[in-house]
């Protein structure tokens, strides 16, 4: 069945250093692809999504570029700042809209 | 306007006690969705909606767990006979179609403790 894998947490990082979030996935078609994030006490909320292949989502300063050829879909920042730190959740979509969820990957920062 | 809403935000149970779980979706979303988020399993995906079609249970982990969405608006999550195991947090999320690529709107949840 379909699945998404996450890098392992928790990921540790200054501020303003580079983040690289790393996420593949498996599915049969192509599957809409998302990050949402969680921040600490709030609800889940989408982050950014890319619906085919070659696009690239974009939001607060994070990317995420949808690669048909690798499968994957990594999440990256070129400069984190405290109010990163959160629990981001790759996820895929099927046809029906429910979404497959990875693991998540606990981000910190610290100033 | 409002967001999904979902009560009780805790609940806590003994062991064998039924429990009621509630989501209002955002007014005019077609689709609802029910996750669990627990600590070994992560989010699961276990029931949705979609307008008057039959709902989607294949991710129920049980037949303690039912879940009924009336007049295509509030849903309820039932757990029958709870166990330990049932402590989660219980995710409603909402959207506009049952659409790939539709992005989900997600409630706060419940936090379920069983004792």
């Amino acid at each position: 069945g379909d699945s998404v894998t996450q890098m392992e947490g928790p990921v540790t990082l200054s501020e303003e250093a580079f983040l690289t979030i790393n996420c593949t996935y498996t599915a049969t078609g192509y599957p809409s692809l998302f990050w949402y994030v969680q921040y600490p006490g709030e609800g889940l909320q989408l982050l950014l999504k890319a619906t085919k292949a070659d696009d690239k989502g974009s939001n607060k300063g994070f990317e995420a570029t949808y690669r048909k050829e690798t499968t994957s879909f990594h999440l990256e920042k070129g400069s984190v700042q405290v109010s990163d730190s959160a629990v981001y959740f790759c996820a895929l979509s099927s046809n029906t809209g429910k979404l497959i969820f990875g693991q998540g990957t606990t981000l910190q920062v610290k100033p | 306007g409002a967001g999904v809403s979902q009560s009780p935000s805790n609940k806590v149970t003994e062991k064998g006690k039924d429990v009621e779980l509630r989501c209002d979706p955002i007014s005019g979303h077609t689709a609802l969705y029910w996750y669990r988020q627990s600590l070994g399993q992560g989010l699961e995906f276990l029931i949705y909606f979609q307008g008057n079609s039959a709902p989607d249970k294949s991710g129920l982990p049980s037949d303690r767990f039912s879940a009924e969405r009336t007049g295509g608006s509030v849903s309820t999550l039932t757990i029958q006979r709870t166990q330990q195991e049932d402590s989660a947090v219980y995710l409603c999320a909402s959207s506009l179609a049952s659409l790939d690529g539709q992005p989900q709107h997600f409630g706060d949840g419940t936090r379920l403790s069983i004792l």
